[in-house]
């Protein structure tokens, strides 16, 4: 059973564009909230991470939104580039906890 | 300079073999994982060590077995592979809960 449902499967976005990934879960457990970026052939890396005790953090063009009242978290790329195309991946772990849950993934494919 | 490195990167057997795979971090990280992630890129964990100590241990075939030789090593050895387990196998490593580092994956393809 996932505990963290990730949409859409895929996105395709001009350069330039927003490129937006969405997340859900339903485990108020947890209060730890990574994305990873993995590039074909690659390991996943970490990308940004966010906590429960605020609702946006921004990374330069990346952006998590957080709403806790709607168990819901997004990933937003601004200016999307070439280079970002890649596979996303949300994921969540609860308190003091070494278990991440990762999202099903997004593949994002921007167009020059 | 390799922070997380993994051997094999690729491996080709034939079903019923025994294979294992390598795993070594230089971070200083006291906790390792095995991930697992098929052919849907869906990534699932299936172990994980805090200092040699099993701490994670997901419902997986006990074909599977980590072994945790030191902190900055875990390997995972796999006996009698089947075709379901052609997948792309990570490690990953972290201090405590924290950020957790991945490796480049180990690509097992049962034949």
């Amino acid at each position: 059973q996932q505990q963290v449902k990730q949409s859409p499967q895929s996105l395709i976005v001009q350069k330039g564009g927003i490129s937006i990934i969405n997340c859900a879960y339903e485990n108020t457990a947890f209060d730890y909230f990574p994305w990873y970026q993995q590039f074909p052939g690659k390991g996943p890396a970490l990308l940004i991470a966010i906590r429960p005790d605020v609702s946006e953090k921004k990374e330069g063009r990346f952006t998590i939104s957080f709403n806790k009242s709607a168990k819901q978290f997004s990933l937003h790329i601004m200016d999307s580039q070439p280079g970002d195309s890649a596979t996303y991946f949300c994921a969540a772990a609860g308190f003091n906890d070494y278990k991440l849950s990762f999202g099903a993934g997004t593949t994002v494919t921007v167009r020059a | 300079d390799t922070a997380v490195s993994q051997t094999p990167k690729y491996l080709v057997t034939q079903m019923g073999n025994d294979k294992s795979i390598k795993c070594e971090q230089n971070l200083g990280h006291d906790t390792m994982y095995w991930y697992k992630q098929d052919s849907k890129k869906f990534l699932k964990i299936m172990f994980s060590y805090n200092n040699k100590e099993l701490i994670i241990n997901e419902t997986v075939p006990n074909r599977f077995s980590p072994k945790s030789p030191d902190k900055a090593h875990l390997n995972l050895h796999i006996n009698s592979l089947e075709l379901g387990d052609s997948a792309v196998y990570f490690c990953a490593s972290s201090r405590g809960n924290s950020e957790q580092y991945f490796g480049p994956g180990t690509r097992l393809t049962v034949t």
